[in-house]
């Protein structure tokens, strides 16, 4: 079974910030999760990845297959990006394993 | 994108009653079912995989016979809390995998927060 870690668990930072979220995983797998969870608890997909990088306005995902490790930029914060950021690993039939998540509050 | 909707949103119940949850896949047919829950400060943790037409599939610790999943159609999966108790209460998600959607696209419903007292 895939064990998922993220760091760090609490994140505060001021509104301009460049923040940086980690995830490793221990088995390979087919594809890498980024997720947003806001306080009422919905789920929002931000990023699917297999390799490399990828971006979407001020987000920014990698991964590294080799090292079995993914992170998650946030350039510019903003109060509005205050939410739990949760990586998960795998897909398809095998349903998803997560990350404890990591709680984000930006300060303005 | 594909819309996912779960129902209740919310649910407030006495201990030993039964709560039906409901996740519907409104734009695609929904060929597999996942339910996950989530307890407070905790990482979401699958529950049951089910396929339409067939028996769901429960994570080791998940009792069958307390959590019923019905997958009769490829749109509607329910998830029944029989005989809830307050060490049910947790945060329900459903998240289908949809037909004609990338395999490995994710989807899921805005979650049931059930309450047992």
């Amino acid at each position: 079974k895939n064990e998922v870690e993220q760091s760090p668990q609490n994140l505060t930072a001021q509104e301009g910030e460049f923040i940086t979220i980690n995830c490793s995983y221990s088995v390979g797998i087919s594809a890498l999760h980024w997720l947003q969870q806001h306080p009422g608890g919905g789920i929002v997909s931000l990023f699917m990845l297999s390799s490399g990088k990828k971006k979407h306005g001020r987000l920014i995902a990698t991964i590294n297959i080799q090292e079995k490790h993914s992170s998650l930029h946030i350039t510019a914060s903003h109060p509005r990006d205050s939410a739990v950021y949760i990586c998960a690993v795998g897909g398809g039939a095998d349903g998803l394993t997560f990350g404890k998540g990591t709680h984000l509050i930006i300060q303005p | 994108g594909a819309v996912v909707s779960q129902h209740p949103s919310w649910v407030i119940c006495k201990s030993g009653t039964s709560v039906k949850i409901e996740c519907r896949s409104l734009d695609f047919q929904a060929t597999t079912m996942f339910w996950y829950r989530q307890f407070p400060k905790q990482s979401l943790m699958l529950m049951a995989t089910s396929n339409e037409g067939s028996k769901a599939t429960y994570e080791q610790g998940v009792e069958k016979d307390k959590f019923l999943i019905n997958h009769a159609s490829l749109t509607l999966s329910t998830l029944t809390v029989t005989s809830a108790h307050p060490e049910d209460s947790s945060f329900y998600i459903c998240s289908p995998l949809l037909a004609g959607v990338s395999y490995n696209e994710q989807f899921f419903g805005p979650g049931t927060r059930l309450t047992v007292l």
